[in-house]
């Protein structure tokens, strides 16, 4: 069983102030994906890494894929109310496996005004 | 282009009672997965469909729960003789890649409240 630790697992921070939270499994990943629920609605997907190293970026919002491709960290600059939400990773296992994605508990991300 | 379709958004039912969770996935889409949320538990896989095939059913109870994605018509996910250790959200997602590669687009879920 391929299991993905995520943390913290709740942070409330101010409106423009930075954080990350990190996303760790002993298990390497083919790809690694990112996903923001709201309460009340299902999970929507942010972004997809594949390299291990690579990096990518949505608008504050920036996402890294470990070299050994077995985590992953999430960084808010300037964060907004608006980014208030949970947020989620889940990776597919590279050793294959037709049930798809593996979620982590989450961090559950507050933004005070 | 709509996206996932899950009904009834909230659903009630007595221990005892049967469940019917429908989830249209997106058009083009044939892959169908579904999870079972609790709080503080994050997403749980259950089962994996294809039109017509049950891929991967590993998460599934053995006892009382079925999935099927019949050749015409939503993907049913049934719960048989409730109880409420049952009560969850209930997320269909589906994709265009098998596996999960290209992501996938959730619905926003069915609630499942037994009492």
């Amino acid at each position: 069983t391929q299991l993905l630790e995520q943390s913290p697992q709740f942070l409330s921070i101010q409106e423009g102030e930075n954080l990350t939270v990190y996303c760790n499994s002993s298990s390497v990943f083919s790809s690694l994906q990112w996903y923001r629920q709201e309460p009340g609605e299902g999970p929507v997907l942010l972004v997809t890494v594949v390299t291990g190293g690579e990096v990518k970026k949505l608008k504050r919002l920036t996402f890294q894929f470990g070299d050994a491709r077995k985590d992953s960290s999430l960084h808010i600059t300037a964060a907004q109310p608006g980014d208030t939400g949970l947020y989620l990773c889940a990776g597919v296992y590279s050793g294959g496996g037709a049930d798809g994605l593996t979620f982590g508990k989450g961090t559950h991300l507050i933004i005070q005004p | 282009n709509a996206g996932v379709m899950q009904n009834p958004r909230h659903l009630v039912r007595r221990r005892g009672q049967e469940a019917r969770l429908r989830c249209s996935p997106m058009k083009g889409h044939s892959h169908v997965y579904w999870y079972r949320q609790l709080p503080e538990e994050g997403l749980k896989f259950m089962v994996y469909l294809q039109k017509e095939n049950i891929i991967d059913e590993s998460g599934m109870p053995k006892e009382r729960f079925s999935a099927e994605f019949p050749k015409e018509g939503p993907s049913i996910l049934r719960i048989q003789q409730v109880v409420r250790g049952d009560s969850a959200a209930y997320f269909c997602a589906s994709s265009p890649l098998a596996g999960g590669k290209g992501g996938y687009t959730f619905g926003s879920g069915t609630r499942l409240t037994v009492v």
